[in-house]
């Protein structure tokens, strides 16, 4: 069972560069989310879609992008990436009902210098 | 809008110790609560859930009881071991869908022989 899948695990980029994250999920889910984790700071919702078509913005937004085209992907653009981006992204999808469970990703480090 | 507080750490315990990790919220509605566990250079799993007040969530030995009128979700272990030793997250979700959480900061816990 694949579950929810990040490509790539680790990366560095550098300042003013552009990269996609990938989401890519084999339950069928309709719902997926993009956070990222800083110390001290637990995880903040980025970007989040409640099905293909449909995304929304989180918490902090600003230089990301995202799109749903189908149900099971979900990838995160950084358009021209900063230091301050510099963090471990984890993606999450869950289903619309039943099952209350969230599940994430392995997640990615990614360093902008 | 949503927020966790939840006590800082490290907590540090020797094993078969009691262990308690605080954590209040503030929402508007009836939020789902939920404990995250996160194991070093891993995504999140779900520890436990409560979907409504007075709902206790349960696992691995691991409780804890959604109590609205203190908007509390303490978690709570009778006898930790050294195999409990995480990163632990208590988190709330919303309309939006059960993989778009608001989480608190997360506790270290660490457990020696």
């Amino acid at each position: 069972n694949a579950g929810v899948t990040q490509t790539p695990k680790f990366q560095v980029l550098k300042t003013g560069q552009s990269m996609t994250l990938q989401c890519a999920q084999d339950m069928n889910h309709e719902y997926m989310s993009w956070y990222r984790q800083d110390p001290g700071m637990g995880l903040r919702l980025i970007h989040y879609s409640v099905g293909a078509g449909i995304t929304d913005q989180g918490e902090v937004p600003n230089g990301y992008n995202v799109s749903r085209s189908t149900t099971e992907d979900f990838p995160l653009r950084l358009l021209s990436a900063a230091p301050s981006q510099t963090s471990v992204y984890f993606c999450a999808s869950s289903a619309r009902t039943g099952n209350t469970e969230a599940f994430f990703g392995q997640g990615t480090r990614l360093t902008v210098v | 809008g949503d927020s966790v507080t939840q006590m800082e750490g490290p907590v540090t315990l020797s094993e078969e110790a009691f262990l308690t990790i605080n954590c209040t919220y503030t929402a508007t509605g009836y939020p789902s609560l939920f404990w995250y566990v996160q194991y070093p250079g891993e995504g999140l799993q779900l520890l436990l859930k409560a979907t409504k007040a007075d709902d206790k969530g349960s696992n691995k030995g691991f409780e804890a009881t959604y109590r609205k009128e203190t908007t509390s979700f303490h978690l709570e272990k009778g006898s930790v071991q050294v195999s409990d030793s995480a990163v632990y997250f208590c988190a709330l979700s919303d309309l939006r869908g059960y993989s778009t959480l608001t989480f608190g900061k997360g506790t270290m816990l660490l457990v020696s022989p």
